[in-house]
């Protein structure tokens, strides 16, 4: 099946607009997350969601960035008045639940949206 | 404080020429450990999760061991396709789901 689709791939937007960054997961996976990543860096969490619940926002480095998944699939992620510092790679995961299986906890990640804000 | 730390930065290797890549954490109370490869301009693919020390799993070429401090990724006769950056990344067992990267061994494999 298809895997984690993001949009869109490159956003280039002015300081202080708002952005929403889109991520649609695997078909049926109950969780998703959402990670920042710099160049030449690993991924850095943001935020994660079971279903349409938002089970951790601790990595979220202010209060400008919210996310959403209000019907447990498609999921956006909002930065509201961007700074240049905002720039970055923004990447979507998912996996497909949480039971105890082993499989459940693999993270299965999109292609990435790259925000420039200038 | 949880740290995950990857050894080389960078490895250039010759085709065939079979080596480790090494990942050191630091975490109370690890769920699981997670190897993932990434090419340039796409995410990353996922490769191998571990639970305990001892386990070991192999995909290919790829051989992925982990101890109570460590993990290796083995990397058998390797050629020119396995250049790519290979992250590893930590799971703690406290319910939080966030996975905590290393910043990666760049591998570099010339035919």
């Amino acid at each position: 099946g298809a895997g984690v689709s993001q949009s869109p791939r490159y956003k280039v937007t002015k300081r202080g607009q708002d952005v929403a960054l889109r991520c649609d997961p695997i078909s049926g996976h109950v969780s998703l997350y959402w990670y920042r990543q710099a160049l030449g860096q690993g991924p850095e969490f943001l935020t994660y969601f079971n279903y349409e619940a938002q089970q951790d926002k601790s990595g979220l480095p202010n209060d400008r960035f919210s996310a959403e998944r209000p019907e447990g699939s498609i999921s956006t992620l909002t930065i509201q008045r961007t700074e240049q510092r905002d720039s970055a790679m923004y990447r979507c995961a998912s996996s497909s639940g949480i039971g105890g299986a082993e499989k459940s906890y693999e993270q299965y990640f999109g292609p990435g949206t790259r925000l420039t804000v200038t | 404080e949880d740290q995950v730390t990857q050894s080389p930065e960078a490895l250039r290797l010759q085709e065939g020429e079979s080596s480790s890549l090494n990942c050191s954490y630091t975490v109370s109370g690890l769920r699981g450990l997670f190897w993932y490869r990434q090419d340039p301009g796409k995410g990353p693919e996922f490769l191998f999760t571990l639970y305990s020390a001892g386990e070991e799993k192999e995909k290919e070429r790829l051989k992925a061991t982990l101890t109570k401090k460590e993990s290796f990724l083995h990397i058998t006769a390797p050629k020119p396709e396995d250049s790519a950056t290979y992250l590893c990344a930590v799971d703690k067992d406290t319910g939080r789901r966030a996975l905590t990267f290393g910043s990666g061994t760049r591998l570099q494999v010339q035919p």
